[in-house]
């Protein structure tokens, strides 16, 4: 168990929906990242949060955003969606961000019918 | 363009033999590399790193070794046990210019037969 924690475990919405991921980080990580894993792909970074202010940004789609809430837990919001959102959705902290191991959460599983 | 790559999509080896997982990668800038395990239904678990001022670290059965030459990493496990038998990525972060991202791999899926 990292300590991090991700809900919901699962998703089924259909295209066109929009969806709320949520991640809860390790106790006393400032840092929170989300990354995006489709099928026999790796996992592609989408963006970072410290301390509530967006640090870093990946290739993420506009259709998507993301914030880190005052007590430190972020959500990830996929507006619009598609067929090829489908994906495994992992939330990762650490304390400072910087390059360090990065801590994951077991993701959500996201279907889009 | 996939910056961090794993050629190999799989890899079976015997209980008690060597283990050996390759990545290479193509930016220059890459600095810190890591490597990730990851079960079925579970998140990636940290593994072992290296930065790249060293060409080796060693954790137990784990040794990653960093040949910045060739811009390529391997990850021994030495003796191999069935319950290493997971999908492991390798990723590579540049801070400098690219910030605190992880650029990952697409994975080796390795089985370890008892």
């Amino acid at each position: 168990d990292s300590g991090v924690t991700q809900t919901p475990k699962h998703l089924i919405t259909a295209t066109g929906q929009r969806v709320t991921l949520r991640c809860s980080p390790r106790s006393g990580d400032l840092s929170v990242y989300w990354y995006q894993q489709s099928l026999d792909q790796g996992l592609q970074f989408l963006i970072q949060y410290y301390n509530g202010e967006e640090r870093a940004k990946g290739n993420i789609l506009e259709r998507f955003s993301a914030q880190q809430f005052p007590d430190l837990h972020s959500e990830l919001n996929l507006s619009s969606l598609e067929l090829g959102d489908s994906a495994l959705y992992f939330c990762a902290s650490n304390p400072s961000g910087g390059s360090y191991e990065q801590y994951f959460g077991p993701g959500t599983r996201l279907t889009v019918t | 363009d996939q910056q961090v790559k794993q050629n190999s999509p799989s890899l079976s080896v015997q209980e008690g033999r060597i283990s050996i997982l390759n990545c290479d990668y193509t930016n220059s800038m890459f600095d810190y590399f890591l490597w990730y395990k990851k079960y079925p239904a579970e998140g990636p678990t940290f593994l072992i790193s290296i930065s790249s001022i060293k060409d080796k670290n060693e954790d137990g059965r784990f040794t990653v070794f960093l040949n910045k030459s060739a811009k390529h990493l391997s990850l021994h496990i030495v003796p191999s046990q069935p319950g290493d038998s997971a999908v492991y990525f390798c990723a590579a972060s540049d801070l400098w210019s690219s910030g605190d991202k992880l650029t990952f791999g697409t994975g080796t899926r390795l089985a370890v037969r008892p």
